[in-house]
């Protein structure tokens, strides 16, 4: 059974900074293309990053890009989001999930999400 | 705001059919067969129930169908039933420069 597993949110203060982990289990990790995607309270679903099955590329949605980063440590079958300058719209819950977006795959296994609050 | 239109909510009852709209542009939904919807219980994380805009993964009921006229998709939901509600959010490939473009997602209330 696949299972993907988020950790570290946490409550931030505005400008600060925070890594998520993901911790996936029932597949071969290393074969996959994975995601983070987001929901802000009583919001949609917004897309933020994808990174390839390798970790050789990755991909930003724009109002992330330089702020975020996606890394993979396929050795440990695990996944990480490195947020920077942090900011108030940015609370929310974040899910790791598995698709190959790039190749137009939607996301078929997600985690139970991990809260992010961006507050002072 | 969202980049793909979706209702805020629709309702129905117990055994009717429902069907969600999801209107974007002739640069996503109109261009491509690359339409996802997901079902979200409160609470709960997504679950893909619709792919490449009439296809259902394994395990999802044939209660639920998916389609698509120009610019917009849908979803149809027959013979609903109470666990039928939740949000439901669609999803579509917009070109290698906008893999996801996603809706704002829809409330469906089974009464």
């Amino acid at each position: 059974e696949v299972q993907l597993v988020e950790s570290g949110g946490d409550l931030v203060q505005p400008g600060g900074s925070l890594r998520l982990s993901c911790a996936a289990s029932g597949f071969s990790f290393d074969l996959y293309e994975m995601n983070w995607v987001r929901q802000a309270p009583g919001k949609g679903l917004e897309w933020l990053s994808h990174i390839e099955a390798s970790g050789a590329a990755s991909y930003y949605a724009g109002h992330v890009r330089g702020r975020f980063t996606v890394s993979r440590d396929n050795a440990k079958n695990s996944l990480y989001l490195q947020m920077g300058g942090l900011r108030a719209e940015d609370t929310a819950v974040y899910y790791c999930a598995r698709g190959n977006v790039i190749a137009a795959r939607p996301f078929d296994s997600w985690g139970q999400g991990t809260l992010v609050t961006v507050s002072s | 705001q969202s980049a793909l239109t979706q209702p805020r909510s629709v309702s129905g009852s117990p055994g009717q059919s429902v069907t969600i709209s999801c209107t974007g542009s002739s640069s996503d939904v109109g261009a491509y067969t690359y339409v996802s919807w997901y079902q979200q219980h409160p609470h709960k994380a997504p679950n893909l129930v619709i792919f490449d805009v009439t296809e259902r993964p394994s395990g999802v009921p044939d209660r639920f169908s998916g389609s698509k006229s120009g610019n917009t998709a849908f979803l149809t939901i027959s013979g609903l039933q109470a666990d039928d509600e939740a949000d439901y959010h669609c999803s579509s490939y917009g070109g290698s420069n906008n893999p996801v473009v996603l809706g704002g997602g829809t409330r469906l209330t089974v009464l």
